[in-house]
């Protein structure tokens, strides 16, 4: 059962356009999401993150907006660069869980010159 | 100066053998995780260890067992390896359980079983 879920496997962008990747959710007492980027050969690095009590999230050009009556997330990157390449999950959790995280499969983000 | 290192990188070995992936955090966090990415992708926790307690346990097989021999490490034995452990392991560790955002996650193994 695929309680989080990233339809997009890949995305491409231009640099210095927006990205925008997308994460859907089936569980409704998920209350906190988290955004993770990932390299080859790496570890999953924690990116934002954005609790059920707020619709945004923004740290410089990364912005995480949550609409908790569609069940959906997304992350916007403006202005895109050549180094946000990269695999990111989108992860879920419910409060009170000893951090357990829930992850989606991931959108792999190429940002193209 | 890595935070949380696993060893091996790579761990290629027949079915049937048990192996074990080792874990080491040096950022003096107390919990510490193994999670499981799958050929589909899909990255799920396994186990997780607060002060060398064992706070999660998720629906994996007995021959799977952590072990905490202290704060610093979680090693991973997996006994009679079948096909189907093939995957990419991560261990990662947390300031605090209650905070997700604060986990730092290795490398990751490689592990292949033939």
């Amino acid at each position: 059962d695929q309680q989080v879920k990233q339809n997009s496997p890949s995305l491409s962008v231009q640099e210095g356009r927006i990205s925008i990747l997308n994460c859907d959710y089936t569980n409704s007492m998920f209350d906190y999401f988290l955004w993770y980027k990932k390299y080859p050969a790496e570890g999953p690095t924690f990116l934002i993150s954005i609790s059920s009590i707020k619709d945004k999230n923004e740290d410089g050009r990364f912005t995480v907006f949550l609409n908790k009556s569609a069940k959906h997330l997304s992350l916007h990157i403006v202005p895109s660069q050549p180094g946000d390449s990269a695999v990111y999950f989108c992860a879920a959790s419910v409060t009170g869980t000893a951090s357990k995280l829930t992850f989606g499969t991931g959108t792999r983000l190429q940002v193209t010159l | 100066d890595t935070a949380v290192s696993q060893t091996p990188k790579y761990l290629v070995t027949q079915m049937g053998n048990d192996k074990s992936i080792k874990c080491e955090q040096n950022l003096g966090h107390d919990t510490m995780y193994w999670y499981k990415q799958d050929s589909k992708k899909f990255l799920k926790i396994m186990f997780s260890y607060n002060n060398k307690e064992l706070i999660i346990n998720e629906t994996v097989p007995n021959r799977f067992s952590p072990k905490s021999p202290d704060k610093a490490h979680l090693n991973l034995h997996i006994n009679s390896l079948e096909l189907g452990d093939s995957a990419v392991y991560f261990c990662a560790s947390s300031q605090d359980p209650g905070r997700p955002e604060t986990q730092y996650f290795g490398p990751g193994t490689r592990l292949l079983v033939l």
